[in-house]
């Protein structure tokens, strides 16, 4: 069984750029969540997709947006980069909504 | 607003020298409490999930353990391979996103 995957590993961008960061869920889940890791800080949310809908989010700006498949993978867009937007970005999946997340190995991306 | 406290930040233990982790929480109707491990620059890895007061879980080395304010996670003969960082996270029930909410994490440093 394949566990969730993200691309690209590393990244790097400089200010006012755009970026897309891709997932691919684990085999039968069809739950989605993002979060932004800070050095040194714990996961933050930043929105979860079910059946392709936006399901909730956090307290990110709306230059956060992202989109999920009929096959239930999923981007994250973020626009008008800024240079707190360096972290690594996690994408979690779930068999149902409120099931146990598991994660990919996350996406570092570096703002300049 | 859902809270997670973790402590103390980091610990140094001696290989076989056991200890806890705490983590302490505020949540309106808690539906599960998770620990993950995460290595450097990777994604979290699960490890439990506990879901009422009283409730206990164990693999290899590691318990954990849930009342109504907080979490412990016992770690019994440390072993080098054990250094990481520990990440508690809670979900709310009817949150309907069903959303994490994590703390910054314990890093774990096991020496030979």
């Amino acid at each position: 069984e394949t566990g969730v995957t993200q691309s690209p590993t590393h990244l790097i961008k400089t200010r006012g750029q755009q970026v897309t960061l891709r997932c691919s869920s684990q085999s039968g889940h069809n739950t989605v969540s993002w979060y932004q890791q800070a050095l040194g800080q714990g996961p933050q949310f930043i929105f979860q997709y079910y059946r392709e809908e936006e399901n909730g989010r956090g307290n990110f700006p709306p230059r956060f947006s992202g989109l999920q498949f009929p096959n239930y993978s999923s981007e994250l867009n973020v626009n008008a980069l800024e240079l707190d937007d360096s972290a690594l970005y996690l994408c979690a999946s779930s068999l149902e909504v409120a099931d146990t997340q598991y994660f990919g190995p996350g996406t570092r991306l570096t703002v300049l | 607003e859902d809270q997670v406290t973790q402590s103390p930040e980091a610990l140094r233990l001696q290989e076989g020298e056991s200890s806890s982790l705490n983590c302490s929480y505020t949540v309106s109707g808690l539906r599960g409490l998770f620990w993950y491990r995460q290595d450097p620059g990777k994604g979290p890895e699960f490890l439990f999930t506990l879901y009422s007061a009283g409730e206990e879980k164990e693999k290899e080395r590691l318990k954990a353990t849930l009342t109504k304010k907080e979490s412990f996670l016992h770690i019994t003969a440390p072993k080098p391979e054990d250094s990481a960082t520990y990440l508690c996270a809670v979900q709310a029930d009817g949150a309907g996103s069903y959303q994490l909410t994590f703390g910054k994490g314990t890093k774990l440093s096991v020496i030979p």
